[in-house]
């Protein structure tokens, strides 16, 4: 059974840079079936994909957040990892990652992890 | 980016009751569209996709059709651990986006 589990810091100061990371267990992040994103949900609002890794190293991001997001993978580590720079109390979130590739769409996600809130404040 | 418009925002409802929840894409999206079950606190569940392919797993009362922009996803009887918030996701496109959310709740 595929499981996900984000850690990281929960609180960040305005302007410095958020870094979360996913570690994967019961599957291999480097199968070259599955992509890897992280979608994040402000406290009581919607769901906003940020982005995702393909084992080969390719990324796609929201064009909204492109300019201040990347998104790494550890294959040796089973992990991967979002960093997301000059955030804002806007960046305040409860931060998930997924997996993606069922059905062949990248953005179909099957497996989550449980989440991981992230509070913007000085 | 392509705008999901989910319908109703929240409705209530009774144990039984058959429910429609309705997703509408600002241009056609094929069959790219994913249903998720979130329950507070909790990440969102997988429950359709291709617009009515059930996830394994999720039982049969749930059903979900359409096709282009206009999409339900149907609940045939309400169970009590039916009530939490449902979200439409076109993955037809890049960047993917995510219906509004419908909160069903108990009546």
């Amino acid at each position: 059974q595929v499981q996900l589990q984000e850690s990281g810091p929960g609180l960040v100061k305005p302007s410095e840079t958020l870094s979360l990371t996913c570690t994967v267990s019961g599957g291999s992040v480097s199968s070259g079936t599955y992509y890897w994103s992280w979608i994040r949900q402000p406290p009581g609002k919607g769901l906003q994909w940020i982005g995702y890794i393909y084992d080969s190293g390719t990324t796609n991001y929201d064009p909204s957040l492109m300019s201040r997001v990347t998104i790494s993978l550890d294959t040796s580590k089973s992990h991967f990892s979002l960093k997301m720079r000059s955030v804002t109390a806007a960046d305040t979130a409860v931060y998930y990652c997924a997996r993606g590739g069922l059905n062949g769409k990248a953005t179909t996600f099957d497996y989550w992890g449980q989440g991981a809130l992230v509070t913007v404040s000085s | 980016a392509i705008q999901v418009t989910q319908s109703p925002s929240s409705l209530s409802a009774s144990v039984g009751d058959r429910v429609t929840i309705t997703c509408r894409a600002s241009q056609g999206i094929r069959d790219d569209l994913v249903w998720y079950q979130q329950k507070p606190g909790k990440a969102p569940n997988l429950l359709i996709y291709g617009a009515s392919t059930l996830q394994s797993g999720v039982p049969s009362r749930f059903s979900g059709s359409g096709t282009g922009t206009d999409f339900t996803l149907t609940i045939s009887s309400l169970q009590p651990e039916d009530f939490a918030t449902y979200y439409c996701l076109q993955d037809y496109t890049y960047p993917p986006t995510f219906g509004q959310g419908t909160k069903l709740e108990i009546k």
